[in-house]
């Protein structure tokens, strides 16, 4: 079965614009995780979807971002006013549970990520 | 689904004290990263040991890799309630990350 899909794959943008990317998440996944990922650094978590509970938004580094997820399929997550600091791979995750209360999470399946330069 | 095994699997300490935690894996490494996750909240990526290094450091933590073994150490130096949360080893397979069965740390104040 298909995977899970992002886009665009790269996206440059000019200081101060907005930018939105795309998750299409392994259909019948009901987690959906949003990462950063500087070159050669760890995956920065950004915010997690589990199916209709409020979403986890503590890892957004600022008000300039946002994400929102459409029931258990598409979600978005847009960037306002980006700064040179904001480029970076943008890495979308889906799983079928997601975390649970003391258990460990499920395989993480992830898309291709979005490059996003910011000049 | 786990990439391999962490202990223990639940560690009770006292605030000040160190945690200690290990991971084992099965397969062939680029880099192994630790995640701490508060229970039904996203991962948050504490540190990344690359193939080729033997030990780093950032903060309080400190972290070892020995390819050898297939194992790796979480130590947490004087530990606080705050650090109260599920730690997991992770590394990536193909395109998945995998991770551990993580330890459950509880830090009483």
């Amino acid at each position: 079965g298909a995977g899970v899909s992002q886009s665009p794959s790269n996206k440059v943008t000019e200081k101060g614009k907005d930018v939105e990317l795309r998750c299409d998440p392994i259909s019948g996944h009901t987690a959906l995780y949003w990462y950063r990922q500087r070159l050669g650094q760890g995956l920065e978590f950004l915010i997690y979807f589990q199916g209709n509970s409020a979403p986890d938004k503590s890892g957004l580094p600022s008000d300039r971002f946002s994400a929102e997820r459409t029931g258990e399929s598409v979600s978005t997550l847009t960037i306002q006013r980006t700064q040179q600091e904001d480029s970076a791979v943008y890495l979308c995750a889906s799983s079928p549970r997601g975390a649970s209360a003391g258990g460990p999470p499920d395989t993480q399946y992830f898309g291709p990520g979005t490059r996003l330069t910011v000049l | 689904s786990q990439q391999g095994e962490e202990d223990p699997q639940a560690l009770s300490i006292q605030e000040g004290e160190n945690a200690t935690m290990n991971c084992s894996y099965k397969t062939s490494i680029n880099n192994l990263q630790w995640y701490r996750q508060n229970s039904g909240r996203g991962l948050v990526h504490l540190i990344l040991i690359r193939s080729n290094e033997r030990e780093k450091h950032s903060g309080r933590l400190r972290v070892t890799l020995d390819t050898s073994k297939k194992s790796s150490s979480l130590l947490i130096t004087a530990s606080r309630a705050a650090d109260t949360a599920s730690y997991f080893c992770a590394t990536r397979f193909n395109n998945d990350m995998r991770f551990g069965a993580g330890t459950r740390l509880t830090v009483k104040p």
